[in-house]
């Protein structure tokens, strides 16, 4: 079946440093991406679409110059947190949608935790 | 624009006991539903899904959701637990057009007590 690849699982950085989570879908092109956030004992908010050659689509309130999406090819799609400070710590899920099978059950990355001291 | 309610934030049931989760959904178009299934520190893995058809479908780990769309829901059964299905459960709702966005439920924490 479909694999999605996230990394790093987890990562540990200081505020004000940048951090650079990677996407990748395995064995299918994935032309749409979404990025989400969760936070403890809540549910997963949708922060931007991505799809492949084009900007990415944020939702409200999300910073698009704080969280950076790049989605430069049919199997990778990136967020960069910039500057980050500790209340951006949470748990970073993607997920991928095959766009040539008719699969509606996208597909999701085992997360991230990013911890910022 | 959809949501999904899922009143239950915490279910305790014994082993071998039949579970329930509730799943409310709220949509003016049509939709597809989904049950997600998360492990701690874990992505989310897809249970089960609806999208057409037979309104009761099932997973191949013995739970089954059914769809009723007179009263917008898609409970999740299973007629008897395992400690192992202990985990977070979202409930998910997606529209059947453009980017098919997902908007998920606040979830459902499932403990199984031996």
């Amino acid at each position: 079946g479909a694999v999605v690849s996230q990394h790093p699982s987890r990562v540990i950085c200081k505020s004000g440093t940048s951090v650079k989570i990677e996407c990748r879908s395995l064995d299918f092109q994935a032309t749409t991406m979404f990025w989400y956030r969760q936070f403890p004992k809540k549910s997963l908010m949708l922060m931007a679409t991505s799809n492949e050659g084009s900007k990415a689509t944020y939702e409200q309130g999300v910073e698009k110059d704080k969280f950076l999406i790049n989605h430069a090819s049919l199997t990778l799609s990136t967020l960069t947190v910039t500057s980050a400070h500790p209340e951006d710590s949470s748990f970073y899920i993607c997920s991928a949608r095959d766009g040539t099978a008719f699969n509606y059950g996208y597909t999701f990355g085992s997360g991230t935790r990013l911890t910022v001291v | 624009a959809q949501s999904v309610t899922q009143l239950d934030s915490q279910v305790p049931v014994f082993e071998e006991a039949p579970v329930e989760l509730r799943c409310n959904y709220s949509s003016s178009v049509s939709v597809y539903l989904f049950w997600y299934v998360q492990y701690p520190n874990q992505g989310l893995q897809l249970l089960l899904k609806y999208l057409s058809g037979s309104t009761l479908v099932e997973s191949i780990n013995g739970f089954e959701a059914e769809f009723n769309k007179s009263q917008t829901s898609f409970h999740l059964r299973k007629p008897s637990v395992h400690i192992s299905d202990t985990a977070e459960y979202f409930c998910a709702v997606s529209d059947t057009g453009g980017y098919q966005k997902v908007t998920f439920g606040t979830g459902t924490k499932l403990q199984v007590i031996p």
